[in-house]
């Protein structure tokens, strides 16, 4: 199995402030790389595929970059409806995995 | 507009088999490209990948369950079955069912449905 390591496991964070969560995969997956935001309550919702391709409809805030084994997520600016659960996927492998997640809270 | 949308039971007891029928509208199962994968989530837990089946009947389990899980798909009723045998309350979470039209990950989602393992 490819294992999917995410940093930090939680973070708070201000209404504006930059965001960054990073992804580590235990091995080369070039850019296979997914994001996904989870609401409370709610079933995750793609955000970012391959890496840095934004999904249609998610606000350009919004962010990817990275390839073979490190990647990162951006929210350039953070707003209120982006208090949320965050998580990586890998898809390189037939055997998809997802990362433990990073919960971003209010400070 | 495309919909997912996961059926089952919400209680199974300790050793039983979970059956979750996972039903599509809006784009049909033979479509080329076309997968449907479950993916589980216990409570206050991370996501966790079981399993995915194509369009051309390819299957992929996830290495930790797969003596455990079989896929199928019902093409005549644009639906996918889970089943997972021999049920422990380890296994209570919250069940999704997800679509990927290939090369793109899970770009729908069900709402999913909560089963909990208890005697």
């Amino acid at each position: 199995d490819i294992q999917m390591t995410q940093s930090p496991s939680s973070l708070s964070a201000s209404v504006g402030d930059r965001v960054t969560i990073t992804c580590r995969a235990s091995r080369d997956i070039s850019r296979y790389l997914n994001w996904f935001q989870q609401k409370p309550g709610e079933a995750p919702k793609l955000l970012i595929y391959t890496a840095s391709n934004l999904q249609t409809g998610v606000p350009s805030r919004f962010s990817g970059s990275g390839s073979g084994t490190d990647f990162t997520l951006t929210v350039s600016s953070l707003q209120p409806e982006d208090f949320a659960t965050y998580y990586c996927q890998q898809s390189y492998s037939t055997l998809w995995t997802f990362g433990q997640g990073t919960k971003v809270e209010i400070k | 507009q495309i919909t997912l949308k996961e059926s089952g039971p919400t209680v199974v007891k300790p050793t039983q088999t979970l059956t979750l029928t996972c039903t599509l509208s809006g784009v049909s199962l033979s479509t080329s490209g076309v997968g449907v994968g479950w993916i589980r989530q216990p409570p206050v837990k991370a996501l966790e990948w079981l399993a995915v089946i194509y369009w051309d009947d390819d299957k992929n389990y996830s290495p930790s369950l797969e003596s455990r899980l079989t896929i199928t798909k019902d093409t005549s009723k644009n639906q996918v079955v889970l089943t997972m045998t021999n049920m422990d309350p380890m296994d209570t979470a919250t069940y999704y069912c997800a679509l990927r039209r290939v090369p793109h990950p899970f770009d729908y989602w069900g709402q999913g449905t909560l089963v909990t393992v208890s005697s």
